[in-house]
Order: structure tokens, then C-alpha cells, then sequence
């Protein structure tokens, strides 16, 4: 069964350091996702990207981060300068509609 | 500003009998409505869903109910099983938009045997 697949796993990183999170959404699909989940909080959506351009995004997703579909296959969330308050579980997703999205396993990202 | 809301954050519930996990939600634009189950170190997993022009849809053990006039949609599992147990997620969309989900706080399921 297709899956969306996520690297890292687990990512440390230091306060003030670039991190790039990779994702490999399914291959029929046409929208991508990032959305974010803080210990013990709720999903939160981060931005949207359709037809190689962001679609939609929140207010969490300033101009430190950033999102890009370097070729057919990977996706890529880009946070510039991390701060401590970024560390959270990054899931990637994807969907081939505006209907259901289906979800990585996730990055937890670490920064001390 | 919570629009999709799960006021249970846990629930209990012996195996073979049936769970029932409620959400409400306050926009009345959202009009695509989905269940997630997730594990803890793992992303949601798709379930469920309805559309808003429907008041019920079934998919083996899951029933996922919707009221619009009370904005209010609930998810049973008949029967539960010690599998089920992880936290359940309900999740909403509203028109137009490239599928952006609104998710709620969950619900903690536990299936006791």
C-alpha cells in the first residue's frame, strides 16, 4: 500500500541552525502538506502546496520557514533559524483530492 | 480559537462493546468531516469521513454519524477491540481550500479487555 514517508526520524538540532525536513508523498497525488503537532497539544496545519506553489499557509508558517518540491518526488519543509519553540512532530501528507489526506510518520524535530 | 472541539479527552470502554467519540464543531462552512486514529510516534491514520451532505457513513466496524443543525458528528466502533485503543482525532474542512484540517484536542480510547 502507497505511503507518504518521512526522513529524519528524530532530528537535534541547535537553537539558531537551519533544518531541512524531507518527505516523499504518493506518487498520484497532487497536494502536500505540513502540519505540526507540539507535545501534548493538537494538530496544527502549517501550509498547503498545489501545483508547485503554496496554496494556502498559517500564521505559524512565517518567513522562517519554507516549502519546496525540488523534483517529482520529494517535498520539503525548510525552517531557516530554529528556536526552541519550534520543536514539535512534523508530519508531511498528501492527498490526491481535497478530500482525505493521508500522513507520514512524522519528524520529531528536537532543538536545544 | 477552537473550532473543532472533543470535550472527552478520554474514554474507556470494554471489549466487544460499542465506543462512541464525539466532536462538535462551530463553522458552519466546514463541509468534509474525517476520523484519524494515531498511535503515539506515529502520524495519523485516515479512518473515516462524510461529506456535509450526508448523515451517515459506514465502513466495516466504522460508523461516523453527522448533525449539522447541532454541528455535532460522532464516531462508533462496534465492536471495540483492544486494537482500537490510540487517540482518535476528528478533523474538518471547509470549501475551497486545498484540504486544510482543522483537528481536534482527541480523545484517548481505551479498549479494556
Amino acid at each position: 500500500e502507497p505511503e507518504v514517508t518521512q526522513t529524519p526520524s528524530h532530528q537535534v538540532t541547535q537553537m539558531g541552525q537551519e533544518v531541512i525536513l524531507r518527505c516523499v508523498p504518493i506518487s498520484n497525488h497532487l497536494y502536500f502538506y505540513w502540519y505540526r503537532q507540539i507535545l501534548g497539544q493538537k494538530v496544527e496545519f502549517l501550509v498547503s502546496f498545489y501545483n508547485n506553489e503554496i496554496s494556502e499557509k498559517s500564521e505559524i508558517f512565517d518567513d522562517q520557514f519554507s516549502v519546496e518540491r525540488p523534483d517529482g518526488s520529494n517535498f520539503t519543509l525548510k525552517i531557516r533559524s530554529t528556536k526552541l519553540e519550534d520543536s514539535a512532530m512534523y508530519f508531511c501528507a498528501s492527498s490526491r483530492q481535497t478530500t482525505e489526506a493521508f500522513f507520514g510518520q512524522g519528524t520529531r524535530l528536537t532543538v536545544v | 480559537d477552537q473550532q473543532v472541539k472533543q470535550n472527552s479527552p478520554s474514554l474507556s470502554v470494554q471489549e466487544g462493546r460499542i465506543s462512541i467519540l464525539n466532536c462538535d464543531y462551530t463553522n458552519s462552512m466546514f463541509d468534509y468531516f474525517l476520523w484519524y486514529k494515531k498511535y503515539p510516534a506515529e502520524g495519523p491514520t485516515f479512518l473515516i469521513s462524510i461529506s456535509s451532505i450526508k448523515d451517515k457513513n459506514e465502513d466495516g466496524r466504522f460508523t461516523v454519524f453527522l448533525n449539522k443543525s447541532a454541528k455535532h458528528l460522532s464516531l462508533h466502533i462496534v465492536p471495540s477491540q483492544p486494537g482500537d485503543s490510540a487517540v482518535y482525532f476528528c478533523a474538518a474542512r471547509f470549501t475551497g481550500t486545498a484540504s486544510k484540517l482543522t483537528f481536534g484536542t482527541g480523545t484517548r480510547l481505551q479498549v479494556t479487555l
